[in-house]
């Protein structure tokens, strides 16, 4: 159980255009999800938070003009990257959580963007 | 100071060591503790929570030390799937996971 899918795996964009990553929870209802994004041979760092049916809170230094996120339903969540730059190349992940019942969050299995 | 830091290592052993990661802390409020694996390009997976008491799962023991906010965690015969990278993982709350930067572990045969 507890199984993240996350849509793309790999997309490789121009620079300008905006890419959309989707993370679902396929077994469970996420009340909260979370988006990381990882450079190379760095750790983790929380991008946002997001809660079904609110607005997500951004972590700071994070543009939440930039990274457009929609928690729509129990399931899905929504990144968008907006006007990516190539800086903006990273390896996104998202992951899910009951809640407020667990500290355990499950990750989805990342989408590498790659802005050329 | 980083909220969380670890020795990024990279740690290289022979197959059959014993080999130990540490990880510090600076939030005195963090609530709750783990480890983490990340192979290479793949997402972190659980490898085991970590609590006061210490605990073992099978070749891996975790251990927490509050008072010097301090966690480890120790593999014994180290077997070539080990060779990975360790992420020490704080929550304070449901909703505020801090990542170390992790240790990478080679095990070599």
């Amino acid at each position: 159980g507890a199984v993240v899918s996350q849509h793309p795996s790999r997309v490789i964009c121009k620079s300008g255009t905006s890419v959309k990553i989707e993370c679902r929870s396929l077994d469970f209802q996420a009340t909260t999800m979370f988006w990381y994004r990882q450079f190379p041979k760095k750790s983790l760092m929380l991008m946002a938070t997001s809660n079904e049916g609110s607005k997500a809170t951004y972590e700071q230094g994070v543009e939440k003009d930039k990274f457009l996120i929609n928690h729509a339903s129990l399931t899905l969540s929504t990144l968008t990257v907006t006007s990516a730059h190539p800086e903006d190349s990273s390896f996104y992940i998202c992951s899910a959580s009951y809640g407020t019942a667990s500290y355990e969050q499950y990750f989805g299995p990342g989408t590498r963007l790659t802005v050329t | 100071r980083k909220e969380v830091e670890q020795d990024p290592g990279p740690f290289n052993v022979p197959e059959g060591a014993t080999v130990a990661f540490n990880c510090t802390y600076s939030n005195s409020a963090s609530q709750s503790f783990f480890w983490y694996r990340q192979d290479c390009r793949k997402e972190p997976k659980l490898l085991m929570s970590v609590y006061s008491s210490g605990n073992e799962d099978g070749r891996f023991t975790a251990q927490l030390n509050r008072a010097s906010q301090y966690i480890s965690l120790l593999i014994r015969d180290s077997k070539l799937s080990d060779s990975a990278t360790y992420l020490c993982v704080v929550t304070t709350s449901y909703n505020d996971m801090r990542f170390g930067a992790g240790t990478r572990l080679t095990v070599k045969p």
